[in-house]
């Protein structure tokens, strides 16, 4: 079975550049999950959607960070104009029914390098 | 202070030791705990749920000490394998707070 597949695996961009990064979740999950993690703050929630709605977005940094899931199987975050400060590893997880009482299950993420 | 500490470590220990480390929370109201596990630059995956009564899974133990507001994780007979960092997780209503990790490092 597929895991959470998440896209790209590397991005380096520069300073003030839109980044879009994807996700697509376990099929017959009803959670997604978007999180960033870097050595000084550790793994940090940015977002959440049940069954496509957003349910908790008080991680997202500010302004320049959205995120989407038009449809069950796929979510994108989006950074418009990045930042240096902006580079970490990005973590998509989705999990069925229950949310963050239940496992959740982790892309590889996404390596994001900001110059 | 953070709502969710951990001991960064690193924990270095021979092969076969028992470990133990423990995850502090402050809010009262935190509701579901877990451990992740994460190997170096991969994704967290789930060890283990801990439970109020405390449950064990092979050389695994976990405990919730909901009075002095700390979760453990106790590894018996350590291997190798078992080098990685330990994350843990304290859910309160729609927050996930996951604690900056304690690493663990076995040597032969």
């Amino acid at each position: 079975d597929a895991g959470v597949i998440q896209s790209p695996r590397h991005e380096v961009t520069e300073m003030g550049q839109e980044v879009t990064l994807r996700c697509k979740p376990i099929s017959g999950h009803d959670y997604l999950f978007w999180y960033r993690q870097t050595m000084m703050r550790g793994l940090e929630l940015l977002i959440y959607f049940n069954n496509n709605v957003p349910i908790d977005d008080s991680g997202m940094p500010e302004d320049r960070f959205s995120a989407k899931m038009p449809n069950a199987s796929f979510s994108t975050l989006k950074i418009q104009p990045s930042e240096p400060r902006d580079s970490a590893v990005y973590f998509c997880a989705s999990s069925l029914a229950g949310g963050p009482d239940n496992e959740q299950f982790f892309g590889p993420g996404t390596r994001l390098t900001v110059l | 202070r953070k709502e969710v500490e951990q001991d960064p470590g690193p924990f270095n220990v021979p092969e076969g030791a028992t470990v133990a480390f423990n995850c502090t929370y402050s809010n009262s109201a935190s509701q579901s705990f877990f451990w992740y596990r994460q190997d170096c630059r991969k994704e967290p995956k789930l060890l283990m749920s801990v439970y109020s009564s405390g449950n064990e899974d092979g050389r695994f133990t976990a405990q919730l000490n909901r009075a002095s507001q700390y979760i453990s994780l106790l590894i018996r007979d350590s291997k190798l394998s078992d080098s990685a960092t330990y994350l843990c997780v304290v859910n309160r209503a729609s927050k996930i707070i996951f604690g900056s990790g304690t690493r663990l490092s076995i040597r032969p």
